[in-house]
């Protein structure tokens, strides 16, 4: 079955560093992965979608990569501020092609 | 553009009593989907509408949850008998295409405590 894994649940920053956050999947390779922010009591927020060829994604200081021999995608926050501090999820296309799986997610804080 | 909305927000309900959400999805958008997310984990998938239609509920405890999507826009969740396992939220989200799940959107979720 589909597994996806991120390795850590929880990742503390100075401001101003690079937040890198990892995602690693299993058993198949998904047409896209995406990732989303989401706040306590929030529902998740859609942030950036990465194709599988495609190597690397920017938006703003954000920046996404695909690996599809690693099976991982890496998702960086530049110049990371306060207001960076949220749980991060990643989400892989499964392979019927018709819903996402979420991974447990990873919860940065950022300390100014 | 209006979100999701999602009612109600909280809801505490003693083992074994039933319970319903309700979902509005953003308008114009075919699929609607129904997430249970437990403390500590990503979101997991309950049951996929297109339209009207049921694309995917194999995830659905269906001795116990029931969901509706009448005229492909509104929808509800029911659960009856609730499990003390069943304390979560549950998350209600929309995507424009027909299928292909691309940028869903989520609402605020309803968080369910069952004592």
């Amino acid at each position: 079955s589909q597994k996806i894994e991120q390795n850590s649940e929880a990742l503390n920053i100075q401001e101003g560093k690079t937040a890198t956050l990892t995602c690693n999947y299993t058993n198949y390779s998904p047409a896209y992965l995406q990732w989303y922010r989401q706040d306590p009591g929030r529902g998740p927020v859609f942030l950036l979608l990465i194709r599988e060829n495609e190597k690397e994604k920017r938006k703003e200081r954000l920046k996404v990569t695909f690996d599809t021999t690693l099976k991982q995608s890496l998702f960086h926050i530049t110049a990371s501020q306060p207001a960076d501090s949220a749980t991060y999820l990643c989400a892989l296309l499964n392979q019927a092609g018709t819903a996402l799986i979420f991974g447990k997610g990873t919860t940065l804080s950022v300390s100014s | 553009e209006a979100g999701v909305a999602q009612s109600p927000r909280y809801k505490i309900i003693e083992k074994r009593q039933s319970v319903a959400f309700w979902c509005n999805p953003i308008s114009g958008h075919a699929t609607l989907y129904w997430y249970q997310q437990i403390l500590g984990q990503g979101p997991k998938l309950l049951i996929q509408f297109q339209n009207n239609g049921v694309v995917d509920d194999s995830q659905l405890p269906k001795d116990r949850f029931s969901a509706e999507r009448l005229k492909g826009v509104d929808s509800t969740l029911k659960i009856q008998p609730a499990k003390l396992e069943d304390s979560a939220v549950y998350l209600c989200a929309s995507s424009l295409a027909s299928r292909d799940p691309e940028t869903q959107y989520f609402g605020p979720g309803t968080r369910l405590l069952v004592l």
